[in-house]
């Protein structure tokens, strides 16, 4: 059965500083992978998927991840963080058509 | 107008009351979905329905009851509230996007039974 694992359930960043928040899974076939962010008293918002196409992806807000799969990870990054992106993260992965499997989130906090 | 809509967004009930919560889409989308969120915990699947006649039960069912009254529709009842069931509750529809699903979140119903 697949799984993931958020390393850090807080991260914080200054304003301007790189984001860098870990995913690392588990999956028996080859994954699909997901970050979905989600704001203050809102549902969930998808930030980008990998399906294979290609190891880096590009997302929303200027948030890409990289597939590796040598290291079974698929980090979020960012170059420069705003304080609009303070916010809970959540990775997920899947097996093609099967139901989402959610890490526990990594809550990211921005200061001034 | 939003795609996934909740009702409702907050509801406080007593331990042992029945309560519904309910979930549309405008989508257009087979796939529904109800999860629960708790702190540090992320989100566990409760049921989730592939199509009107399709229901399955996911990681944490007991205690909870879905109806899927229609393609747009898809109901999650609590039959006899307890308190463990405080939680964040949020309703997701998917579709086939290539080779997998992407599920799309309604805005959540935040659910207290005292």
């Amino acid at each position: 059965a697949q799984s993931v694992t958020q390393l850090g359930s807080h991260v914080s960043v200054s304003e301007g500083a790189l984001v860098l928040l870990r995913c690392n899974y588990s999956s028996s076939v080859p994954p699909y992978l997901f970050w979905y962010v989600q704001y203050p008293n809102q549902g969930l918002q998808l930030l980008l998927k990998y399906t294979s196409a290609a190891t880096l992806v590009k997302g929303i807000n200027g948030f890409e991840a990289e597939f590796k799969k040598s290291e079974t990870s698929f980090h979020l990054t960012k170059p420069s963080a705003h304080m609009s992106d303070a916010a809970e993260y959540f990775c997920a992965v899947s097996e093609g058509f099967q139901k989402l499997v959610f890490g526990t989130g990594t809550r990211l906090l921005v200061s001034p | 107008d939003a795609d996934v809509t909740q009702t409702p967004r907050n509801r406080i009930t007593k331990t042992g009351k029945r309560i519904m919560l309910e979930c549309s889409q405008t989508k257009g989308h087979d796939r529904m979905y109800w999860y629960r969120q708790d702190p540090g915990l992320g989100l566990q699947l409760i049921y989730y329905s592939f199509d009107v006649k399709d229901i399955n039960k996911g990681e944490i069912s007991d205690g909870y009851s879905v109806s899927r009254q229609a393609q747009a529709k898809f109901s999650l009842s609590l039959e006899s509230a307890i308190p463990n069931q405080t939680a964040l509750y949020f309703c997701a529809t998917s579709e086939r996007e290539g080779s997998t699903d992407t599920q799309y979140f309604g805005p959540g119903t935040r659910l207290t039974v005292l």
